[in-house]
């Protein structure tokens, strides 16, 4: 059974503050790893993807992936108010037919 | 950017309904996706697409079918709607990767209450 596993939170963070998302995954042939943020009521919107070992950032946002440990983490630097959602890792592997398999998604509140 | 459309954002229908959900993507995506997004229990995947008139079963098909008559609409049908099927539904679409999956993206959802 390919798992990708997330702790639920909620996390708690000051404004200003370093928010650690972090999430693992079992299947260690999956090549491609993305990270959602949904709001509440609404759908996930894509915020990064990352395909290889390492960083990847995008303005305050960082995605670490390391395949060896099988985990893949997002960082999200100066936290916000309007940070606080629900973020989902995604995992998919190689021949998935464009298939994800989702974390059950961590809660994030930025606290001002 | 692409653009995922959803039929309706709410939806209201009485058990034993035939329900059509209609979802339209504009970016010449091959595969598309249905999920149901329930509180405690995540994402869902129902039914997916990886072309015109190809189908595969998600985790939960049971009371479901799709149909995909042309390449950007993907539409989910409850068969004889029941009050267990109230949820949210999301539309995803992705072009096919080369070499690595691509990343889905979402329509607005559709909240379908059955009463």
């Amino acid at each position: 059974q390919k798992e990708v596993e997330q702790n639920s939170g909620p996390l708690s963070v000051p404004e200003g503050a370093i928010a650690s998302l972090n999430c693992t995954y079992s299947d260690r042939g999956s090549q491609s790893f993305f990270w959602y943020r949904q709001y509440s009521g609404k759908s996930p919107e894509l915020i990064m993807s990352i395909y290889s070992n390492g960083d990847k950032e995008d303005g305050r946002f960082t995605a670490q992936l390391n395949k060896a440990s099988q985990y893949v983490s997002l960082l999200i630097r100066d936290s916000q108010p309007s940070d606080s959602a629900t973020y989902l890792c995604a995992v998919a592997g190689g021949t998935s037919y464009g298939k994800l398999t989702f974390g059950q998604g961590t809660i994030l509140t930025v606290h001002p | 950017d692409v653009k995922v459309t959803q039929s309706s954002r709410y939806l209201v229908k009485r058990t034993g309904e035939k329900v059509f959900l209609e979802c339209v993507q504009d970016m010449d995506h091959e595969n598309m996706f249905w999920y149901r997004q329930d509180p405690g229990l995540g994402l869902r995947l129902i039914y997916f697409s990886y072309d015109v008139k190809m189908k595969e079963k998600g985790d939960i098909p049971e009371g479901y079918s799709v149909s995909r008559e042309k390449k950007e609409r993907f539409s989910l049908i409850l068969e004889s709607a029941s009050t267990n099927q109230t949820s949210m539904y999301l539309c995803a679409s992705s072009p096919r990767g080369r070499k690595a999956t691509q990343p889905q993206h979402f329509g607005d959802g559709t909240r379908l209450s059955i009463l």
